[in-house]
């Protein structure tokens, strides 16, 4: 069985701060794992994804994330954020076994920034 | 033409109607979704359609009927339901079928709202 914990449900920020998203995940196998992030008021969002290769990834509007093997992490990091970034951001994996593999989504953080 | 499409927006029915929620994509995805999400919670999977087959049925109540017209084409059949069926019905598309890699492309999703 696959699970993902997202430690923080909310985090607020100042705009022009740096942030950082936690996600750990617990899985038996190898996986895939994906941050979505979630608008006000629209669908989810592929913000970047972690399939195999370099363990940093870069996403869209400026974020990125590092999968780390050893401590079952993917955290979510943007080095500064915008007002527009406000949003619910989902950690996401999917275990590469199985027959029936479907997406497993975290909690959720609701990521607030301040002006 | 990278959207999920879904109509309408926002619904409102009784207890007694029967409605449909309806979602189109033309990406060429083989596999297609349809996921409740209650407020701040993460999206829950309700169906999986591969090759416009059912293959996943997540024990949702048979009060939702899914229906795959063809490889572009999802609808969601609604009748009977409760107030707790009052949700954001998101529909989501992937490139592959069967297990997949987990990149889902989603719609803004549909409002529902049973008095």
């Amino acid at each position: 069985a696959q699970s993902v914990t997202q430690l923080d449900s909310q985090v607020p920020v100042f705009e022009e701060a740096p942030v950082e998203l936690r996600c750990n995940y617990s899985s038996s196998v190898s996986v895939y794992l994906f941050w979505y992030v979630q608008y006000p008021n629209q669908g989810l969002q592929l913000l970047l994804k972690y399939l195999s290769g370099s363990t940093l990834v870069k996403g869209i509007n400026g974020f990125e994330a590092e999968f780390n093997k050893s401590q079952t992490s993917f955290h979510l990091r943007k080095p500064s954020v915008h007002i527009s970034d406000t949003a619910e951001y989902f950690c996401a994996v999917i275990s590469l076994s199985g027959s029936a593999r479907q997406l497993t989504f975290g909690s959720g953080t609701q990521l607030t920034v301040l002006p | 033409d990278t959207e999920v499409t879904q109509t309408p927006k926002h619904l409102v029915m009784g207890m007694t109607n029967k409605k449909s929620l309806k979602c189109e994509q033309h990406m060429g995805h083989r596999a297609m979704y349809w996921y409740k999400q209650k407020a701040k919670k993460p999206p829950e999977l309700m169906f999986v359609y591969s090759y416009e087959k059912l293959s996943i049925n997540e024990s949702v109540p048979s009060r939702f009927s899914p229906e795959c017209p063809n490889s572009s084409l999802l609808n969601l059949h609604l009748h009977a339901l409760q107030p707790e069926d009052s949700a954001l019905y998101l529909c989501a598309s992937s490139p592959h079928a069967g297990a997949g890699t987990g990149e889902l492309f989603f719609g803004e999703g549909s409002r529902l709202t049973v008095l």
